[in-house]
């Protein structure tokens, strides 16, 4: 299966700054996806990513907070824009497995003071 | 909108015994897939078992094996023989049908303490 890295692993940052978030797939991948998962809680999809077009957003989440690029088959970014305390969290990338699944990434632990 | 229910909050088990964590699912589609995630303390996701809607026989992946009932739409996963590497946050998820929405709907997980 593939191999999945993002960088960075973990970061803390200052209220009202931005942090871009980066996921590197091994192979070419149609879709790739990110995902928030807030303290003691579950995964929550932010938005799809495809390449070559603009990234299917969420109710809840909006461009303006989490743009996403989408370059090439086997990158993606996310950026968490001025962020907050409760922006702290895990964000997961995630792509589609040939059977219906997803892979997760190692994740990045954003903490906000 | 679909909904994935994990009513049990915290299991424990001794280690090489049985356990079994339960999930329910709200869905008006025939056609969907299910999912077991195992996250340890590192946070990665794990994928576990995946089961089709379509399929009746329940998935077996080793030690791990899964109760589907669809009609009542519960899919509860068995971890035989604990190991205390088993110890993890364990999250049920949906997806709808193919060529649909490719988005996993999540339960909110269950942590799993193993015992030795």
């Amino acid at each position: 299966s593939a191999v999945i890295s993002q960088k960075p692993s973990r970061d803390i940052c200052q209220r009202g700054t931005s942090l871009t978030i980066q996921c590197q797939v091994d192979s070419q991948v149609t879709m790739m996806f990110w995902y928030r998962q807030q303290p003691g809680q579950s995964l929550t999809l932010i938005a799809t990513a495809n390449q070559g077009s603009e990234a299917t957003y969420e109710s809840g989440f909006v461009i303006d907070k989490f743009p996403i690029s989408r370059p090439n088959l086997t990158f993606s970014t996310l950026t968490v824009s001025n962020m907050s305390p409760e922006d702290s969290s895990i964000y997961l990338c995630s792509i589609s497995g040939g059977g219906n699944e997803q892979f997760f990434g190692p994740g990045t632990r954003l903490t906000v003071l | 909108a679909q909904t994935v229910t994990q009513s049990q909050p915290e299991m424990s088990v001794q280690e090489a015994e049985t356990v079994t964590l339960s999930c329910t699912y709200d869905t008006s589609e025939s056609d969907y897939y299910l999912f077991w995630y195992k996250q340890p303390p590192s946070r990665q996701m794990i994928l576990v078992i995946r089961q089709e809607a379509y399929k009746q026989q329940n998935a077996t992946e080793n030690r791990f094996s899964v109760n589907f009932q669809k009609a009542a739409k519960s899919f509860s996963l068995k971890i035989s023989d604990s190991q205390l590497g088993d110890a993890a946050m364990y999250f049920c998820a949906y997806k709808g049908p193919q060529g649909g929405s490719e988005k996993l709907v999540f339960g909110k997980g269950t942590k799993l303490t193993v015992n030795p």
